[in-house]
């Protein structure tokens, strides 16, 4: 079983519409990553969290630490933010050391014009 | 635009060969970590460097190894490639480690034929 699990794994929709991505991890972690990759690789971090919520522009990033659990929202959804959303948790680590991000999957989105 | 930069772009070895590939940070970017992303696949954890020395690794084996130079480039190497090598290589740099903003490379496309 995966630590992070995002749902949906793909997600189609008309552009403007209200799109929540989903991300559940099952262990102890110090923050949260939510990212963005378009086609050919290139990831763009959108944003940190370690409690809270966070908004930047159309995106809102919550989370829910003691239900190990975050949300990425995009309002008013455009053709352009048609990319795979990931979310990497750190883990809590008592040994030393450093563990670098784990992973989810990704969750594909498209926003059809 | 990340400030973060890979070669080579894409790649194409025999199995058993061996293979450099390298990333460039930012400035002021002690911290590089490398990951390893199969197709359909989150990224999978490598190995961190702070400051030139290894202060992390994932479950990677041994002919998977780094070089972090003072002028904020690095390397992976692989040694005896195998087939399931084949994958997305990307390099992610920040100024102290996974609880700062990370800023990934582009990526460099592995094939072991």
């Amino acid at each position: 079983k995966n630590e992070v699990e995002q749902s949906p794994q793909n997600l189609t929709a008309q552009e403007g519409e209200f799109i929540t991505i989903n991300c559940s991890y099952s262990v102890g972690i110090s923050a949260l990553h939510w990212l963005q990759q378009h086609p050919g690789g290139g990831i763009v971090s959108l944003f940190m969290l370690s409690s809270g919520k966070k908004k930047h522009g159309r995106l809102i990033a919550t989370i829910n630490i003691q239900e190990k659990h975050s949300s990425l929202h995009i309002t008013a959804s455009h053709p352009r933010d048609s990319a795979v959303y990931i979310c990497a948790v750190i883990l809590l680590y008592s040994g030393g050391g450093a563990d670098g991000l784990t992973f989810g999957k990704g969750t594909h989105l498209i926003i059809q014009p | 635009e990340t400030g973060v930069t890979q070669s080579p772009t894409h790649l194409i070895k025999t199995r058993g060969q061996q293979v450099t590939l390298r990333c460039s940070s930012q400035s002021g970017h002690n911290t590089v970590s490398w990951y390893q992303q199969a197709l359909g696949q989150g990224p999978q954890f490598i190995f961190q460097y702070y400051r030139e020395e290894e202060n992390g690794r994932g479950n990677f084996p041994p002919r998977f190894s780094g070089l972090q130079f003072p002028n904020y480039s690095s390397e992976l190497n692989v040694n005896a490639l195998e087939l399931d090598d084949s994958a997305l290589y990307l390099c992610a740099s920040s100024t102290s480690g996974p609880g700062d903003t990370q800023y990934f490379g582009p990526g460099t496309r592995l094939t072991v034929l």
